[in-house]
C-alpha cells in the first residue's frame, strides 16, 4: 500500500520568509496530492491540491511543485505570516484507493 | 468549499456508557465519508472507511463491535463509540468525498473525554 513520508516535523521560520515541506510517496499509481492545514482544536482544511498531471500549481502566497520521477511533491508558503502557524499535512491517494496522509509539519511563523 | 459539519464538537461521557458523534455533509452527497482518530500531536489515523448503504470497512486493528459506523444516506454518517473507556479519550475526525480520489472534507473534529 501507500506510504507518505514528511519532512519536516516542526519548522520555525520568521514572518516574511519562505516556508517549504516535503513529502515522498511510494505508489507509482497515485495521483492525487492534496495539503491541508490544521489548526488547533479544529479538523484539517484543504488548502491546495496538485493531480500528477501538472508538475505545479499555485494560489496567491502557496504553491506545490510534483516531481512524478522521484515520486516527491513540496509545499512552498511565501511571504509567511503569523496566521499561517498551523499543523500542514500532505496526502496522497489514487483512484482506487483512500487518501494516506504524512505525519504533518508544525510550521511556526514568528513575527 | 464543501461544507462537513460534525456534532458535537466536545462530550465528556462516563465510563461505559456510549457516545454517537454524526457528520454530515451540508451541500453535496457524500458517497464516501471516513472516520480518523487523533493523537495529541499526532497525524490522522484512518479507523474505518464508509459507504452509503453497505457495511463500513475497518482498517486494521480497528475493533468493529466497538466503533459502530452507519452510513444511513449520501449526507449522513455516525459513529458511536461503544462502552466508551478512558483510552478512548480522543479527537475524533470524520470526512467525506463526493466520489473515490477527490477533495475529502473534513468535518470540525469532536474531542472526545472519557471519566
Amino acid at each position: 500500500g501507500e506510504n507518505v513520508e514528511q519532512h519536516p516535523s516542526t519548522l520555525s521560520v520568521q514572518e516574511g520568509d519562505s516556508a517549504v515541506i516535503k513529502c515522498t510517496y511510494s505508489d507509482s499509481a497515485s495521483n492525487y496530492f492534496p495539503w491541508y492545514k490544521q489548526e488547533l482544536g479544529k479538523g484539517p482544511q484543504l488548502i491546495i491540491d496538485i493531480r500528477s498531471n501538472v508538475g505545479e500549481k499555485k494560489d496567491q502566497r502557496i504553491a506545490v511543485t510534483l516531481n512524478k520521477t522521484a515520486k516527491h511533491f513540496s509545499l512552498h508558503i511565501t511571504e509567511t505570516q503569523p496566521e499561517d502557524s498551523a499543523v500542514y499535512f500532505c496526502a496522497a491517494s489514487s483512484n482506487t484507493d483512500k487518501l494516506i496522509f504524512g505525519t504533518g509539519t508544525r510550521l511556526q511563523v514568528f513575527p | 468549499g464543501a461544507v462537513v459539519s460534525q456534532h458535537p464538537s466536545r462530550v465528556i461521557c462516563k465510563s461505559g456508557t456510549s457516545v454517537k458523534i454524526e457528520c454530515r455533509s451540508l451541500d453535496f452527497q457524500a458517497t464516501t465519508m471516513f472516520w480518523y482518530r487523533q493523537f495529541p500531536k499526532q497525524s490522522l489515523m484512518l479507523m474505518a472507511t464508509s459507504n452509503e448503504g453497505s457495511k463500513a470497512t475497518y482498517e486494521q486493528g480497528v475493533e468493529k463491535d466497538k466503533f459502530l459506523i452507519n452510513h444511513a444516506s449520501l449526507t449522513l454518517s455516525t459513529l458511536t463509540v461503544t462502552s466508551a473507556h478512558p483510552e478512548d479519550s480522543s479527537f475524533y475526525i470524520c470526512s467525506a468525498q463526493r466520489v473515490m480520489n477527490t477533495e475529502a472534507f473534513f468535518g470540525q473534529g469532536t474531542r472526545l473525554t472519557v471519566v
